[in-house]
């Protein structure tokens, strides 16, 4: 069964500071990794969709890359900014074609 | 424009009653799906169709079922079978089964308590 493991579970850190969160899954075996923002008592905001056969895709002040065999995906925030505040969510999309999700990265920037 | 809609956004529930929480997409997507979100925790899926009037169970469906008439339309209804029924429920949806590169889209989500 498909785990992911999110790294660290939570961040504060000062405005301006380039950030990496961290994302493992146990199975390699998987068609794509999708980043997620949620703000606290909203749903989940679509960031960055890697298909298996990409290395890293960016958007914006976001990037994130792939290691499939290795069973690793970073997201790089550059220079973070307080919205930048949320909890970051990464899900992978195996044999079942459903998303399974790690627990999740809180970020606080603070000004 | 399209999307999500899940509603209502609060709800509660005394105990022994069912409540049913809707979630209705106009993205024409067949898959849609049902998670649980504690605190602290990640998303844990509680049902998922890939078409309709088919549906099959995720990890933790004991006392919830759900119904899948329209295409559009996935209602999860919490039964008084389901304990600790508290909780933040997001239902997903992306393009069918067999199109593996595609992102789920999230409504915004309904906060059930018991009171």
């Amino acid at each position: 069964k498909q785990e992911v493991t999110q790294i660290p579970a939570a961040l504060s850190v000062p405005e301006g500071e380039n950030l990496v969160l961290n994302c493992s899954f146990t199975d390699s075996a998987i068609y794509n990794l999708q980043w997620f923002r949620q703000d606290p008592g909203k749903g989940l905001t679509s960031l960055l969709l890697i298909q298996s056969s990409q290395r890293e895709q960016t958007s914006g002040r976001l990037n994130a890359s792939l290691d499939k065999s290795s069973g690793r995906s970073t997201l790089y925030i550059a220079a973070s900014q307080p919205g930048d505040s949320a909890t970051y969510l990464c899900a992978v999309k195996g044999g079942s074609y459903i998303p399974t999700f790690g627990r999740g990265t809180s970020l606080i920037v603070h000004p | 424009d399209g999307g999500i809609t899940q509603s209502p956004k609060y709800l509660f529930r005394k105990e022994g009653q069912n409540v049913t929480l809707s979630c209705e997409q106009n993205l024409n997507h067949d898959a849609m799906y049902w998670y649980r979100q504690d605190p602290g925790q990640g998303l844990r899926l509680i049902y998922y169709s890939q078409i309709v009037n088919d549906f099959q169970k995720g990890d933790i469906a004991e006392g919830y079922s759900v119904s899948r008439e329209k295409k559009e339309s996935f209602p999860l209804t919490v039964t008084s079978a389901q304990k600790n029924p508290t909780a933040f429920y997001l239902c997903a949806s992306s393009i069918p089964l067999g199109q593996s590169n595609t992102e789920a889209f999230f409504g915004q989500g309904t906060r059930l308590t018991v009171v």
